[in-house]
């Protein structure tokens, strides 16, 4: 199945900053990449994705970079704020034959101080 | 609607016990997912459904079996576990195909506890 590396696993910014994570994935077929953010005790939550054929999407505060030829995909937050502080995890998803496939990063734990 | 119903929310069984999960969307999608979360871990893909078909067993032991009895509804039928099965156990749900925009959308999960 495919491999989708993350890092850091943990950042820590002060409000107001920018924060940047990065994944990598080994499947060239991966063709849609989501964003999930986590609080504790809840469910992911999707908060920004990206198909292959877009190099970059971004939705106010948030925004996600794709470099298909290096395999590789970014989400950026900027002006951050304490409530951003989460989990995040990337995930790559891949459709063979009508059959999907998700699978997720191992996760940055993001800390925004006041 | 948007929602992805899982339940029960929480569950405590013995290690002889067999119990069941049950997760359930309207969205009309034809994929669901079975993933499993550690504490402080990502989801970890277990088992996958394209059109009430099995499509991914992630080499998951048969203390653990799943069953999609329609388009629906995705059951997780527990027998036999472990402590160590003891995690968070997530549904989801998404088209089969990404054309547009595919979200896969998350049940609340089920907290399982295995003594």
């Amino acid at each position: 199945g495919e491999n989708v590396e993350q890092h850091p696993s943990t950042l820590s910014v002060q409000e107001g900053d920018s924060a940047v994570i990065k994944c990598t994935y080994s499947d060239s077929a991966s063709n849609y990449f989501p964003w999930y953010k986590q609080e504790l005790g809840k469910r992911p939550q999707l908060i920004i994705d990206i198909r292959s054929n877009v190099g970059e999407k971004k939705d106010q505060r948030i925004a996600v970079t794709l470099n298909k030829t290096a395999k590789h995909f970014s989400l950026h937050i900027t002006e951050t704020q304490p409530e951003d502080s989460a989990v995040y995890f990337c995930a790559a998803f891949i459709n063979v034959n009508n059959n999907n496939d998700m699978r997720f990063g191992a996760g940055t734990r993001l800390t925004v101080k006041p | 609607d948007t929602e992805v119903t899982q339940t029960p929310k929480h569950l405590v069984m013995g290690m002889t016990n067999k119990k069941s999960l049950k997760c359930e969307q309207h969205m009309g999608h034809r994929a669901m997912y079975w993933y499993k979360q550690k504490a402080k871990k990502p989801p970890e893909l277990m088992f996958v459904y394209s059109y009430e078909k099995l499509s991914i067993n992630e080499s998951v032991p048969s203390r653990f079996s799943p069953e999609c009895p329609n388009s629906s509804l995705l059951n997780l039928h527990l027998h036999a576990l472990q402590p160590e099965d003891s995690a968070l156990y997530l549904c989801a749900s998404s088209q089969v195909k990404v054309t547009g925009r595919t979200e896969a959308f998350f049940g609340q999960g089920t907290r399982l506890t295995v003594v």
